[in-house]
């Protein structure tokens, strides 16, 4: 069965990094977009960042553009999201996930925590 | 970019009722990317909905999407306990985004 595992998330100082990843399992992950979605305490949703499966179609919200970079390792089935330049407001659960652009089910992990605070 | 609207807000009901969700793109979505999820406090998101009118693996059938171009809707024929929690509808097939949520609460 499908499987996405986030890890990396932690508590980090404003101006911090992490590299949060993503373990997949249980399809052709060379096959799909990848994306990063967030959201923070109490708020809705947020598509952060999606990579095309041969990486030459990266997006960004315009709320990370510039601090945040996306990459994919299809040989290990893992996708990473390196979080530069850390602010409070990026606090946030992010979400790995399947996708965009599959007519395939949709398929998310469980999630991994973020916190920017002093 | 897409911008989907969702509404109501809020929407009270008492269980045994029916739920009537809308989700309103700016521009027509195409190929039906369109997709609900189910969020209770402190759980990730859960997908009830893709496609448009495809139940998820595990969705019990009173979970029923509709709709094509600009106007969906997700109904929940008959709302047990257990629904009560936000609903997000999300495109994905050109923008990737999500609507802002209806909350669906205890009459």
């Amino acid at each position: 069965q499908v499987q996405l595992v986030e890890s990396g998330g932690g508590l980090v100082k404003p101006g911090g990094s992490l590299r949060l990843s993503c373990a997949s399992s249980g399809f052709t992950f060379s096959d799909f977009y990848m994306s990063w979605i967030r959201q923070a305490p109490g708020k809705g949703l947020e598509w952060v960042s999606y990579i095309r499966s041969s990486g030459d179609n990266i997006y960004y919200a315009d709320s990370v553009k510039g601090r945040f970079t996306i990459s994919r390792d299809n040989a290990n089935n893992s996708v990473y999201l390196q979080l530069n330049s850390l602010r409070a407001d990026d606090t946030a659960v992010y979400y790995c996930a399947r996708g965009p652009f599959s007519r395939l089910q949709p398929y998310w992990g469980r999630g991994t925590l973020v916190t920017v605070s002093s | 970019e897409i911008v989907l609207t969702q509404s109501p807000g809020t929407l009270s009901l008492s269980p045994g009722e029916r739920a009537t969700l809308s989700c309103r793109a700016s521009q027509s979505v195409g190929s039906r990317y369109l997709a609900w999820y189910q969020q209770k406090p402190a759980q990730a998101p859960r997908l009830l909905i893709y496609g448009a009118s495809t139940r998820a693996t595990g969705i019990p059938d009173r979970f029923s999407g509709s709709g094509s171009g600009t106007d969906f809707t997700l109904t929940i024929s008959r709302l047990e306990p257990e629904d009560f929690a936000v609903y997000y509808c999300q495109e994905y097939g050109s923008s990737a985004t999500f609507g802002q949520g209806t909350k669906v609460e205890i009459k």
